[in-house]
């Protein structure tokens, strides 16, 4: 089964702090992806990367950063917090798509509180 | 215009009931459709991608219309269980998804 985890599934910061969210997936994926969850918004894509080191922006790339050391391992990095960061996070990894196969597999998501 | 859009409902059904969803995209150039299932509090989940042919999972139909630039989601015999939201997400060029905010389902009993 695949597996994407993510370092917490609930966070509260102070506006300013530096935050870092975590995601590790086991399956070998090239793909990963950051996102947030809004009521009324959906899912808005942040970053995406598609190799070690490669990023490429989303969406909703501003307040955010990230980081791609290994392949298994995608960090988002908020420089200084806001509360109009409060959000849910939800990383996501995949293959390339291939023969019209293509899924990305979501991790359980982490509940951002800046207060 | 968004890019993707659905009705974000709810739509309350009872059990048994069928019940379809549709989903307007906006690229013409749009390349890959999938329907995926979100639980409350949960993660999203591809419940079925979408062909050009129309694909049929059990209880579950999708549809792709191109001339329309829509497609569709049809549940039969409702079951609670099928109580969720689902967000159709659209692929151009490249491996990016674009979601739909959603449609909300409630079978009731």
């Amino acid at each position: 089964d695949v597996k994407v985890t993510q370092s917490s599934r609930y966070l509260v910061k102070r506006t300013g702090e530096k935050v870092f969210l975590e995601c590790v997936q086991d399956m070998d994926h090239e793909n990963m992806f950051w996102y947030r969850q809004d009521p009324g918004l959906g899912l808005r894509l942040i970053y995406f990367s598609y190799d070690v080191k490669m990023k490429e922006k989303g969406d909703i790339p501003e307040g955010y950063s990230v980081s791609r050391e290994k392949k298994e391992r995608f960090s988002l990095i908020l420089e200084s917090a806001s509360t109009n960061q409060t959000s849910m996070y939800l990383c996501a990894s995949s293959n390339p798509i291939a023969g019209g196969d293509y899924e990305q597999y979501f991790g359980p998501g982490t509940r951002l509180t800046v207060t | 215009r968004k890019e993707v859009e659905q009705d974000p409902g709810p739509f309350n059904v009872p059990e048994g009931a069928t019940v379809a969803f549709n989903c307007t995209y906006s690229n013409s150039a749009s390349q890959s459709f999938f329907w995926y299932r979100q639980d409350c509090r949960k993660e999203p989940k591809l419940l079925m991608s979408v062909y050009s042919s129309g694909n049929e999972d059990g209880r579950f139909t999708a549809q792709l219309n191109r001339a329309s630039q829509y497609i569709s989601l049809l549940i039969r015999d409702s079951k609670l269980s099928d109580s969720a939201t689902y967000l159709c997400a659209v692929r151009m060029d490249t491996d990016k998804l674009i979601f739909g905010t959603g449609t909300r389902l409630q079978v009731f009993p």
